[in-house]
């Protein structure tokens, strides 16, 4: 089963609006990491944020984790028509190689 | 360009062939992944490679078989094909061998089992 359920499965915004995503998980993690991914192709990583970590920045993109609530957001400020894509949490557990485990993703729209 | 290559891109076959899938990670990356993405099943982990050593497993199936040659190049051998088996199938690699490292993707290639 997934590790991560991501909230919501789709959302459409206006160019300019700002997107936030959200990612809950069930166990104890090690880091938490969001991806990219436009339509049928290779995914792209975003962003990695530590389990020690609340909050880290990487251009337009703020990511936040909050361990207690097993949850994480993604939000994408000032959103561009290139943002629109699937993104995806994926959670890395403790002592499991390199073992990432993907929620189901958000469906981002950005319309022009 | 992720400097990950997949071969082939497609592939359609049919039930109960076998098939193999070839990644190249990118350069001076020592660890190879394989997932599986479709519809139902959202993108699955399979398997994790690191300098040639099995090192981490997730549901992959047992008619499935991966190694990583000392090259570092890697195959995902799929065999006794089921409809279900269906997939897109992806090739990452990283530099080292644990979660905290970011993964490289390849273009994925898409299987049609028919």
């Amino acid at each position: 089963s997934q590790q991560g359920e991501e909230d919501p499965q789709a959302l459409s915004i206006q160019e300019g609006e700002n997107a936030t995503m959200n990612c809950s998980y069930k166990t104890s993690i090690n880091n938490l990491q969001w991806y990219r991914q436009n339509s049928g192709r290779g995914l792209v990583h975003l962003i990695l944020i530590r389990s020690n970590e609340r909050e880290k920045h990487s251009g337009r993109l703020r990511v936040t984790l909050d361990t207690s609530k097993k949850s994480s957001s993604l939000l994408i400020t000032a959103s561009r028509a290139a943002d629109t894509a699937s993104y995806f949490c994926a959670t890395g557990i403790y002592n499991q190689g390199g073992k990432l485990i993907f929620g189901q993703g958000t469906e981002l729209s950005v319309k022009p | 360009d992720s400097g990950v290559t997949q071969t082939p891109k497609h592939l359609i076959t049919a039930t109960g062939q076998r098939v193999t899938l070839r990644c190249s990670p990118r350069s001076g990356d020592l660890s190879v992944y394989w997932y599986q993405q479709s519809l139902d099943q959202g993108l699955q982990f399979l398997i994790q490679y690191y300098n040639g050593e099995e090192r981490a497993k997730g549901n992959i199936l047992e008619r499935f078989s991966a190694q990583q040659f000392p090259d570092l190049h890697s195959e995902l051998n799929l065999s006794s094909l089921e409809l279900g088996d269906s997939a897109l199938y992806f090739c990452a690699s990283s530099v080292a061998s644990g979660n905290s490292y970011e993964q490289y993707f390849g273009p994925g290639t898409r299987l049609t089992v028919t």
